[in-house]
């Protein structure tokens, strides 16, 4: 069992929606990421939050809003998303930030979101 | 520009064969690891290597580290219906980025 959990696993919204998409962690890392991933491809990182902080956007459109309550919770609000957004949304949290570390990432199970 | 590229892409095979998968860089990482991810699910980590040589053995799965930190190479033994998968390498730049970057991905399916 994954000890990142996402919700909700599948999400299906129009153009005009508001949603959003939820990632709690429990153990203590202090790192969380949100990554995109299409059918067939790699994930591509979208965003990542070292000590609760922003520091990374990866160039990622306004649509997407990333929030970090707190160490353990990462959201990602979507606004005005188009289908082409339609992907597994990905949350992953690591020990420390990745540079100086290992690397290692702890998926959840990921939030497949369908824009119409 | 695709930091990490593995081969083959794709891969059938017979359950009980042996197989290699490679990830190939020409840039250098602190350390690489390699998952493994089934439909609808996230990846899961299998291993990770930081030091250039290094061999690590997980059951029927050997991972061997490139002496320059460039490459990595991904060898099953005795392949099993329960291998298949899609099995993703990913690295952290020895420049201190903060990205774990992907390779292309190697989409495994073992034949009973």
């Amino acid at each position: 069992d994954t000890e990142v959990t996402q919700t909700p696993k599948h999400l299906v919204m129009g153009m005009t929606n508001k949603k959003s998409l939820k990632c709690e962690q429990h153990m203590g890392h202090r790192a969380m990421y949100w990554y995109k991933q299409k059918a067939k491809k790699p994930p591509e990182l979208m965003f990542v939050y070292s000590y609760e902080k922003l520091s990374i956007n990866e160039s990622v459109p306004s649509r997407f809003s990333p929030e970090c309550p707190n160490s353990s919770l990462l959201n990602l609000h979507l606004h005005a998303l188009q289908p082409e957004d339609s992907a597994l949304y990905l949350c992953a949290s690591s020990q420390e930030g990745l540079a100086g570390g290992t690397g290692e990432l702890f998926f959840g199970e990921g939030s497949r979101l369908t824009v119409l | 520009t695709q930091l990490l590229e593995q081969s083959p892409q794709f891969l059938s095979i017979q359950e009980g064969e042996n197989l290699t998968v490679y990830c190939n860089s020409s840039s250098v990482f602190s350390s690489l690891q390699w998952y493994r991810q089934e439909p609808g699910e996230g990846p899961v980590l299998l291993v990770t290597v930081v030091t250039g040589g290094e061999v690590k053995k997980l059951k029927r799965l050997t991972f061997q580290f490139g002496d320059a930190r460039k490459d990595s190479s991904l060898h099953i033994t005795a392949a099993q219906p329960g291998d298949t998968g899609l099995y993703l390498c990913a690295g952290v730049p020895s420049t201190g980025a903060n990205n774990l970057f992907f390779g292309t991905g190697t989409r495994l399916t073992v034949i009973p």
